[in-house]
């Protein structure tokens, strides 16, 4: 079965406390995405990985950064979090198309339910 | 501009009618895909079903189907014979290449259905 699963379900930091978000993949998937999920915003992008040490910035990176040193595994790192960085936060992984859009579903986990206070 | 449109923040439902979700989308490309994804209150996202942009037949599985209509750019989700377990959250993504070559989904803004018993 697939499984991407998020280090933890609810977290509750500080202003300006450095606040890392794990995720972790058992499919061997190439890409991995974190996204935020926001009332009336639906998701958005922050930021995803194609391979080890490659990263790409999403919609929304300010703020944050991300690590990938593993294949299986990406962190996302917010730097000083802040109280607008309240939100739920989803980790997804999927294979990569090199030959143009495929049919490559993304897998997500059950997501981090971040308060910075 | 916005990519993905779901105009329809909540919907509720009788219990085995059939209910249909709408989306549009806004895209230049020839190839892109389209998904349904459901979450329900535990938070995981669930996908649904897939369309590509050069399928010929609209997809199915189960009791789910996309309804793609190419030249209206819209991709409604349709689900027949509700379930209570169909009450969550659903949202709609379209997968596009970004600036740098690399497959992403960018969702709507995700429609509440609630089924009444």
């Amino acid at each position: 079965d697939v499984k991407v699963t998020q280090s933890s379900r609810y977290l509750v930091k500080r202003t300006g406390e450095k606040v890392f978000l794990e995720c972790v993949q058992d499919m061997d998937h190439e890409n991995m995405f974190w996204y935020r999920q926001d009332p009336g915003l639906g998701l958005r992008l922050i930021y995803f990985s194609y391979d080890v040490k490659m990263k790409e910035k999403g919609d929304i990176p300010e703020g944050y950064s991300v690590s990938r040193e593993k294949k299986e595994r990406f962190s996302l790192i917010l730097e000083s979090a802040s109280t607008n960085q309240t939100s739920m936060y989803l980790c997804a992984s999927s294979l990569s198309s090199r030959d143009g859009l495929a049919k490559n579903i993304q897998y997500f986990g059950a997501g981090t339910r971040l308060s910075v206070l | 501009a916005q990519k993905i449109t779901q105009t329809q923040p909540g919907m509720f439902v009788q219990e085995k009618e059939a209910v249909t979700l709408d989306c549009t989308y806004d895209t230049s490309d020839p190839s892109y895909g389209l998904f349904w994804y459901k979450q329900p209150s535990s938070g995981e996202m669930i996908f649904l079903i897939y369309q590509g942009s050069y399928d010929q037949q609209n997809a199915t599985e189960g009791r789910y189907s996309l309804n793609f209509q190419k030249a209206r750019k819209s991709a409604n989700l349709v689900i027949s014979a509700s379930q209570l377990g169909d009450s969550a959250m659903y949202f709609c993504a379209m997968s596009e290449i970004s600036n740098f070559g690399n497959e992403k989904l960018t969702f709507g803004t995700g429609t509440r259905l609630t089924i009444i018993p």
